[in-house]
């Protein structure tokens, strides 16, 4: 079946900083891929929707200076972080939709649980 | 207004007993699939099974099987002999396929539901 890998899966960095989350889908060409952030205890919010060959397309309240998106290929969308704060540490998911038609299903990441200090 | 609806933000079952799962939905989108997940402590999601809103049939997979009821908009879960490994949180999730609005087909998640099985 179609794997969608996230890379990494465990981060810890300083206030500050910038950190930088892969979204690569592995046996499929993924034109549109999703990311979320999960709270502790909480469900999937969608941030943004990512496009290959266009800019990301993001849900309100998200700020797009902090949270960059880039989709260069059919296979890898990144999520980078910006000037990280505590307030950022989060669970975030990728997941990309496949190309079959009966279901339209969406297949996740790992998931990378960002940690800031 | 939530699109979907999970109202039991806990279960408990006993292991080798079934166990259901409640999700309501709300959409207009004559065309909309449901999806459940599962979701482990480890963090990643489990696509379990998927019902498409013209499926005549209630769809199932192993184990888990889909109590579809269109009229009353609800897509409940339902687990059967339920093992130990299945302890983890629970999300139905809903896609409608012909209003893509601002995000192309994007899952909409409920809050979920955490079963936990005893032995």
């Amino acid at each position: 079946g179609a794997v969608v890998s996230q890379h990494p899966s465990w981060v810890i960095c300083k206030s500050g900083t910038s950190v930088k989350i892969e979204c690569r889908s592995l046996d499929f060409q993924a034109t549109t891929m999703f990311w979320y952030r999960q709270f502790p205890k909480q469900s999937l919010m969608l941030m943004a929707t990512s496009n290959e060959g266009s800019k990301a397309t993001y849900e309100q309240g998200v700020e797009k200076d902090k949270f960059l998106i880039n989709h260069a290929s059919l296979t890898l969308s990144t999520l980078t972080v910006t000037s990280a704060h505590p307030e950022d540490s989060s669970f975030y998911i990728c997941s990309a939709r496949g190309t079959q038609r009966r279901t339209g299903e969406l297949f996740f990441g790992e998931g990378s649980r960002l940690t800031v200090l | 207004a939530q699109k979907i609806t999970q109202t039991q933000p806990g279960m408990f079952v006993q292991e080798k007993e079934a166990v259901t799962l409640d999700c309501t939905y709300d959409t207009s989108d004559p065309s909309y699939g449901l999806f459940w997940y599962k979701q482990p402590s480890s963090g990643e999601m489990i696509f379990l099974i998927y019902q498409g809103s013209y499926d005549q049939q209630n769809a199932t997979e192993g184990r888990y099987s889909l109590n579809f009821q269109k009229a009353r908009k609800s897509a409940n879960l339902v687990i059967s002999a339920s093992q130990l490994g299945d302890s983890a949180m629970y999300f139905c999730a809903m896609r409608e396929f012909s209003n893509y609005g601002g995000s192309q087909g994007n899952l909409i998640f409920g809050k979920g539901t955490k079963l936990s099985v005893k032995p």
